[in-house]
C-alpha cells in the first residue's frame, strides 16, 4: 500500500488559516470515514488532534478541524499561531484491515 | 490518563531480531487495539501492526513475515518483534494505544497514547 499523498510543506502568517490535503484512494481515504491527523514536534511523539474525519478530542484546540471529499482528506488550522509549527500527518484504515499513513508535511509558521 | 512506557536493544547487527517491549499503566490491555508504529530518522511515520484485545495481530505487508506483536496480559504490557533486520528496519519504533475495540465501527486509527519512543539503529 502506497502512503497517502500530503503537500511537503504549508506556510502561513500568524491569524492566518491554513488547509493541509491528504489524497488517497477509494481503497483507503474514499473508502471509510476513518481518516485521522497527528501533529508532530521535533523530538516528540505524534499527538492525535483529529479522528474520523473530523472529531477532535478532548482537549485539542477548536482552531483544528478536519474534513473528506472522496478521495481527499483535509485539516485546516485557523487562527494559526506560532505553536502550531509542526510536522502534520494524516492516516487512513484500508481495506486490507491496516492503516497507512500519509508523507507528512511541514507547516511553518512565518 | 493511560502512560505507555517501552524498552528494547537499541543498536543491532543486521539479519538479528529487533524485540521491544511496551508496559501500560494507568489502564488495562483490554477493550484496546495495540499499535506499533515506526519513523527512520528525518522521515515519515510507517504503521507497523496492531494486535487486538483477543490476541489477533494484524500487520503492514511491507514487512511480509518478519512481524509478530504479542500480548502478555499478567504483565500488561504487549511486544513486537521483528526478524532479520537491515539497515532499511533504523528508526525511532513507537508503541501506541488504538481504538477502543468494543466501539463497533468507530474510532479507526484513532492513536491516542502513544509511549516514549525508541530508537533502534541497524549497523554492522
Amino acid at each position: 500500500q502506497s502512503a497517502l499523498t500530503q503537500p511537503t510543506s504549508v506556510s502561513g502568517s500568524p491569524g492566518q488559516s491554513i488547509t493541509i490535503s491528504c489524497t488517497g484512494t477509494t481503497s483507503d481515504v474514499g473508502g471509510y470515514n476513518f481518516v485521522s491527523w497527528y501533529q508532530q514536534h521535533p523530538g516528540k511523539a505524534p499527538k492525535l488532534i483529529i479522528y474520523d474525519v473530523s472529531d477532535r478530542p478532548s482537549g485539542v484546540s477548536l482552531r483544528f478541524s478536519g474534513s473528506k471529499s472522496d478521495n481527499t482528506a483535509s485539516l485546516t488550522i485557523s487562527g494559526l499561531q506560532a505553536e502550531d509549527e509542526a510536522d502534520y500527518y494524516c492516516s487512513s484504515y484500508t481495506t486490507s484491515s491496516t492503516y497507512v499513513f500519509g508523507t507528512g508535511t511541514k507547516v511553518t509558521v512565518l | 490518563q493511560v502512560q505507555l512506557q517501552q524498552w528494547g536493544e537499541g543498536l543491532l547487527r543486521p539479519s538479528e531480531t529487533l524485540s521491544l517491549s511496551c508496559a501500560v499503566h494507568g489502564g488495562s490491555l483490554s477493550g484496546f487495539c495495540w499499535t506499533w508504529i515506526r519513523q527512520p530518522p528525518g522521515k515519515g511515520l510507517e504503521w507497523i501492526g496492531e494486535i487486538n484485545p483477543g490476541g489477533t495481530a494484524t500487520y503492514s505487508p511491507s514487512l511480509k513475515t518478519r512481524g509478530a506483536i504479542s500480548l502478555d496480559t499478567s504483565e500488561n504490557q504487549f511486544s513486537l518483534t521483528l526478524t532479520s533486520v537491515t539497515a532499511a528496519d533504523t528508526a525511532i519504533y513507537y508503541c501506541a494505544r488504538g481504538r477502543s475495540y468494543y466501539d463497533f465501527w468507530k474510532g479507526y486509527g484513532k492513536i491516542d497514547s502513544w509511549g516514549q519512543g525508541t530508537l533502534v539503529t541497524v549497523s554492522a
